[in-house]
């Protein structure tokens, strides 16, 4: 039962281009939205969230896009650098929705290549 | 920076053994959790805790597996009768709130053999 998906295993993007990320959702019920970043061998690594009042979200190149009613979320890097190489992992939550749910649902997560 | 820890970062078992795998979360944080992450699949939840009980668990979590804070900074995972499906990377979290951003530790890798 995939809730949250990420339907491109990889994506190759030129430095100093934009870099897009997107990431689907079926549970309406989610209300709460993050994006993580995993290099090998680490844990993944906090970069940006979204609540679900919110269509946007910017801090310093990375911006996140929510669209409630094609429940879709999309991560926009720019410039992309060649630190940005790594696994980006959407989540979603029940931050608000309450229910006692406190776990994070994960994607599969995108590779994200950035080529010099 | 403040950040999560984990040990051991990888540990060998043989099935049927019991591991514990331990996680420092961040001072101030009051929610923790356990994460999974078998090779080439997704991050999966296993279970939150907070104030000293556990808040959340999935249906991954079952009576083989239980979690600890036996001390004020110290929280574990115990997997009592290990199988090999449960080899995966083992990754802790904290938060400051509930279901709000959580911070992994670096994980430790687990194999059952």
């Amino acid at each position: 039962d995939q809730q949250v998906k990420q339907n491109s295993p990889s994506l190759s993007v030129q430095e100093g281009r934009i870099s897009i990320l997107n990431c689907d959702y079926t549970n309406s019920m989610f209300d709460y939205f993050l994006w993580y970043k995993k290099y090998p061998a680490e844990g993944p690594t906090f970069l940006i969230s979204i609540s679900s009042i919110k269509d946007k979200n910017e801090d310093g190149r990375f911006t996140v896009f929510l669209n409630k009613s094609a429940k879709h979320l999309s991560l926009h890097i720019v410039p992309s650098q060649p630190g940005d190489s790594a696994v980006y992992f959407c989540a979603a939550s029940l931050r608000y929705s309450g229910g006692g749910a406190d776990g994070l649902t994960f994607g599969k997560g995108t590779h994200l290549i950035i080529q010099p | 920076e403040p950040e999560v820890t984990q040990t051991p970062s990888h540990q060998v078992t043989q099935m049927g053994q019991e591991v514990i795998l331990r996680c420092v979360p961040i001072s101030n944080h009051l929610y923790f959790y356990w994460y999974r992450q078998i090779l080439g699949q997704k991050v999966e939840f296993l279970v939150s805790f907070y104030n000293n009980e556990i808040s959340e668990k999935s249906e991954i979590f079952d009576d083989q597996f239980s979690v600890e804070r036996p001390d004020g900074s110290n929280f574990t995972l115990k997997i009592r009768s290990t199988k090999l499906e449960d080899s995966a990377m083992y990754f802790c979290a904290s938060s400051d709130e509930r279901a709000y951003e959580q911070y992994f530790g670096p994980g430790t890798r687990l194999t059952v053999t």
